[in-house]
This record gives structure tokens, sequence and C-alpha cells, in this order.
């Protein structure tokens, strides 16, 4: 079946920082790959999607890009604030199916001043 | 502001009670879906409605039901609850297939449930 995988947090990091956020995922064909942020409190936000191998999402100074050949939509930012504290979702929707998405475990982030 | 709502933010109840989550979709959305979150599951699809019908299934219990009303709100229905029912429950909305955004699937703020 379809799976993501996401780096073990939590992450700490000073603002400025630069942030990576490993996914890796498990699926037949072609998924569209996404990264979900849950700020405390509150609901899921899309950040940044691809649908296919290559593209590049990019959103509020993040970035990740839809590498086929290493199964992988690593999450990355330049500098980090500490408005970016948060938990990171990788999720991937099937090509085929109805359009579940299927989620890592996600990554807590927390910045410091 | 996503624009899909769901109600009511809390609830609290007791074990083996039966309770009621409403979620109202974007407008024009025609699916819905539902997630839980939990600390040791994380965050799972439970069931996918569409224009009204059942269209997919996860880890649902058999405990659990869904609906999908003519006005494309939808409930879950949650019986006979156990603690390990507690958890925040997600409902989602995505636009018609072949629409503008059709892959994105926009998260209401949840319905954190608490079973004491």
């Amino acid at each position: 079946g379809n799976s993501v995988t996401q780096m073990e947090g939590p992450v700490t990091l000073s603002e400025e920082a630069f942030l990576t956020i490993n996914c890796t995922y498990t699926a037949t064909g072609y998924p569209s790959l996404f990264w979900y942020v849950q700020y405390p409190g509150e609901g899921l936000q899309l950040l940044l999607k691809a649908t296919k191998a290559d593209d590049k999402g990019s959103n509020k100074g993040f970035e990740a890009t839809y590498r086929k050949e290493t199964t992988s939509f690593h999450l990355e930012k330049g500098s980090v604030q500490v408005s970016d504290s948060a938990v990171y979702f990788c999720a991937l929707r099937a090509p085929t199916g109805y359009g579940k998405l299927t989620f890592g475990q996600g990554t807590i982030l927390t910045v410091h001043p | 502001d996503s624009g899909v709502t769901q109600t009511p933010k809390h609830l609290i109840t007791a074990t083996g009670q039966r309770v009621t989550l409403r979620c109202s979709p974007r407008s024009g959305d025609l699916s819905v879906y539902w997630y839980q979150q939990s600390l040791d599951q994380g965050l799972q699809f439970l069931i996918q409605y569409y224009n009204g019908e059942e269209r997919a299934k996860g880890n649902i219990l058999e405990r659990f039901s869904a609906q999908q009303f003519p006005d494309l709100h939808s409930e879950l229905n949650l019986s006979s609850l156990e603690l390990g029912d507690s958890a925040l429950y997600f409902c989602a909305s995505s636009p018609t297939p072949g629409g503008a955004g059709y892959n994105e699937q926009f998260f209401g703020p949840g319905t954190r449930l608490t079973v004491l």
C-alpha cells in the first residue's frame, strides 16, 4: 500500500537557520505530493504541492521538489522564523482511487529567537 | 480560513455514549473526507463521500458511520465510545474532479473529542 515516511522530530532550530525535513514515499504510479502545516491549536493548511516528477512546489519561502528517482519530497527553507514553529506533515494522493491523503507521522518544528 | 466549517469545536463525553460531528464543505466542493488525528496513530483517513455517496473507506471502525446530505454537509457518527476514540477529527473538502485545484484538500479546524 501507499505510505509516507518523515524524518523523526522534534526539530529545534535558531531563527535564520536552514531547515530540511526529509520525506520519502512508497506508491505505485505517480502520486501527487503535499506538505501541510498545523499551527498550535489549528487545523491543517496546505503549504505547497507538486503533482508530477521534477515539479517544485514553493510558498512562504518553503520549497520542495518531487524526486521520482529517490521517491522523495524534502521540505526546505533557507531562513526560518519563530512564526514557522508548527507541525509539518508530508502527504501523498495516489493517482488511482478517490483522492484520500496518506500522511506521514508529522515533524514538530520549534524555532527559538 | 479554509472555508470548511466543523462543529462543535470541542466535545467531552463519557464511554459508551454516541456523538455526532458535523462538517460543511467549501461552497461548490462535492467531496468530503473525514480524518482522525491521534497521538498513537497519527493522521488517518476514515471515509470519503462524493455528492452524497460513499466513495472510499479507510481505517474506520464499525462503531463509526458517516453520511453526506443533499446540501452536501456531512456528519460523522461515533457510537459506543471508548477512551481510545479520544482524538481530533478533521473534515476536508475538495473541488469537483476536473476543476481548478482538484488535487487539493481544504481542511476544517477540527473537532476535539475527549472520552472520559
